[in-house]
């Protein structure tokens, strides 16, 4: 079954610094790769998504992710990180049967 | 407004007691699907559930877990003898045709079970 590593368990940037949240997929064929950020006691709210064509996608809240085949990677950047994007982010890879799988997750802190 | 609502928000039981998990999909979709995280851990998956069966489950759902859909509209997810280590929260998640076909599940906001 396919899986996802977030080698970051967490991440702490100051308020206005780039961010890199890092994930890496295992999967036989072209997955379809996810980012979700779970706010505290919130559910999961999805930031974009990757299914085929242009490998750098733009979600919401101006986040960004670039998936790199020969990497297996799908990470989410960010050129300015505000104070509202601390929460906690997960990874997520979907391939053709009816299932999703989440990566552990990275907790990122936004310091002021 | 959530796409899809959870009910019990919050339940507490007792090791051993049979729970049931509630998922009410605001629109009318298929595919269901049942998740949990325990506390500061990854989200794991449970199940997938499509036109009234079970599509997909992972290791985790064994026999002590059911899910169905009784009236066409609840999606429940049933434990029949709690353990501690149940305790987690539970999300219920639905897509609108698979998710290889729109990559994105609609998240509730997640009931917290407590088991002591």
């Amino acid at each position: 079954a396919q899986s996802v590593t977030q080698p970051d368990i967490h991440i702490t940037v100051s308020e206005g610094a780039s961010l890199e949240l890092r994930c890496n997929y295992s999967y036989g064929a072209t997955p379809y790769l996810f980012w979700y950020v779970q706010s505290p006691g919130q559910g999961l709210q999805l930031l974009l998504k990757y299914f085929s064509g242009d490998t750098l996608v733009q979600g919401i809240k101006g986040f960004e992710a670039e998936f790199k085949r020969s990497q297996s990677s799908f990470n989410l950047r960010k050129p300015s990180v505000h104070w509202s994007d601390a929460a906690e982010y997960f990874c997520a890879v979907a391939g053709g049967n009816n299932d999703m799988r989440f990566g552990a997750g990275t907790r990122l802190t936004v310091k002021p | 407004e959530p796409e899809v609502t959870q009910t019990p928000s919050h339940q507490v039981t007792q090791m051993g007691q049979e729970v049931i998990l509630r998922c009410v999909p605001i629109s009318n979709h298929l595919y269901f699907y049942w998740y949990r995280q325990i506390l500061g851990q990854k989200v794991e998956f449970l199940v997938s559930f499509y036109n009234n069966e079970i599509s997909e489950k992972s290791e985790i759902f064994d026999d002590q877990f059911s899910v169905e859909r009784p009236d066409g509209s609840n999606f429940t997810l049933k434990i029949r003898s709690t353990k501690l280590e149940d305790s987690a929260m539970y999300f219920c998640a639905r897509g609108t045709s698979g998710v290889a076909n729109t990559g994105e599940l609609f998240f509730g906001e997640g009931s917290r079970l407590t088991v002591l």
